[in-house]
């Protein structure tokens, strides 16, 4: 049974700050991808990474996949408030026939000022 | 198309009484999935669909869960003889078929309250 596991489970630092998030996974996957979730609300796609090595960077954010560590990181730089949320890691424990994602325990991130 | 619809967004209920929500997905995607996430945890899978097939369910989806999808584009996820530990988030997502990305895009969610 796949299991994903995330670190920190709450994150909490100060604007300007850089920070990562990690994420690892018991079984052979290269497909793996980050949510963010604001309370209350739905999961926004935010990275999807499909290869070792890949990495992706969208402003302050930069994902990272070792498919061989079995290791994702998602790296955070000089945070501003408004990342303040939770982050999800999602693997894919693709079989061929179906796919269906796996995902940690989540990351909450609060930014203060 | 604006993404994958959700309805009713909050659902307040007795214990016993039964519940259905729908779930719209994103119109050309053939994938369709069911998780429930409760306070503080990540979404948990509950069952898959392709087109009409429903592929796999998760244990955790007991004789009082079924979901339909019965004509390949909307599906309905209704729960019998709720009880308080059902009250979580459902969330429905959708994906497309074939080659390597498979990534899945998430409704709003129904937020289950059973009392």
């Amino acid at each position: 049974e796949l299991k994903v596991e995330q670190n920190p489970l709450f994150l909490s630092m100060q604007e300007g700050k850089n920070y990562t998030i990690y994420c690892n996974y018991s079984t052979t996957s290269d497909r793996l991808y980050w949510y963010r979730q604001d309370p209350g609300k739905s999961l926004e796609s935010l990275f999807v990474l499909l290869s070792n090595g890949a990495v992706k960077q969208e402003g302050r954010l930069m994902a990272s996949l070792d498919t061989k560590a079995r290791l994702s990181t998602l790296h955070i730089t000089a945070a501003v408030h408004d990342l303040s949320a939770t982050y999800f890691c999602a693997v894919d424990g693709y079989t061929g026939t179906a796919s269906k994602l796996t995902f940690g325990t989540g990351t909450r991130l609060q930014v203060t000022l | 198309d604006t993404g994958v619809s959700q309805d009713p967004r909050h659902k307040i209920t007795k214990r016993g009484q039964n519940v259905t929500f729908r779930c719209d997905p994103i119109s050309e995607h053939n994938r369709l999935y069911w998780y429930r996430q409760t306070l503080g945890q990540g979404p948990e899978f509950l069952t898959y669909f392709q087109n009409e097939a429903q592929l796999e369910k998760s244990r955790l989806l007991s004789d009082r869960f079924s979901a339909e999808r019965p004509k390949g584009s909307f599906s309905t996820l209704e729960i019998q003889r709720t009880e308080q530990g059902d009250s979580a988030m459902y969330l429905c997502a959708s994906s497309l078929t074939g080659g390597l990305n498979t990534e899945a895009f998430f409704g709003q969610g129904t937020r289950l309250t059973v009392v």
